[in-house]
């Protein structure tokens, strides 16, 4: 299985930015991925990592180094509707396809 | 589109009882899967389905847990007996063919007492 670690809580303000680290080991990889999560609502995608690098999609942003067993959620210019829990995901080649590995979530809390 | 359906929403029931629970897929996803999440253990994959095929069910906690996809609009989850610990949120989510992202359902928070 895999070992997900990720940051349990993190406060930052209004329009700020914060960077949300998820560090994994595995002997393999097969792809990344983070999701957010609204208090009792579902998770919904936010992004998919397979390569080295950063994908940017508006104000979020995902960087992943496979070498390093770390990738990192970028949320820009931050609104109180960001206050979610965020979800680390892995994907392991020694894995069925579909199956993903959750982290146990970070708690963005953002004030005025 | 509807998105991912699942019933009931809630539901309370004694330790011992039959539980069953509902998902409809969104149409043309041909992925299904099962998810469970509680503060001590977070978001787990039970088992998912492929073309209503079960792929990978090494989730699944134990005998008093069954899922059946008859057919690519309906997939349900069973516990027989229920026990307190069965207590959580199940996620039905649904994916397309070669697809990475996954549509979750709203859930199905589940109290056994």
């Amino acid at each position: 299985g895999q070992n997900i670690d990720q940051p349990t809580e993190m406060t930052a303000t209004e329009g700020a930015i914060v960077q949300i680290n998820c560090t994994y080991q595995t002997s393999g990889f097969n792809g990344l991925f983070w999701y957010q999560q609204h208090a009792g609502e579902a998770p919904t995608f936010l992004s998919y990592n397979v390569l080295d690098g950063l994908e940017e999609k508006g104000r979020f942003s995902s960087f992943l180094s496979r070498s390093k067993g770390y990738s990192y959620l970028l949320l820009k210019e931050l609104q109180m509707k960001d206050s979610a829990s965020y979800l680390c995901a892995v994907r392991a080649p020694t894995d069925s396809w579909g199956k993903l590995q959750f982290g146990a979530g970070t708690q963005v809390v953002v004030t005025p | 589109d509807a998105g991912v359906i699942q019933s009931p929403r809630h539901e309370v029931t004694e330790m011992g009882q039959e539980v069953t629970l509902r998902c409809k897929p969104i149409s043309g996803h041909d992925y299904l899967f099962w998810y469970r999440q509680t503060m001590m253990r977070g978001l787990e994959l039970l088992i998912y389905f492929n073309n209503n095929v079960p792929i990978d069910d090494s989730g699944m906690p134990e005998d008093r847990f069954s899922a059946k996809m008859p057919n690519a609009s309906f997939s349900t989850l069973k516990i027989q007996p229920s026990e307190p610990r069965d207590s959580a949120v199940y996620f039905c989510a649904s994916s397309f063919p070669g697809h990475y992202e996954q549509y979750f359902g709203p859930g199905t928070r589940l109290t056994v007492t």
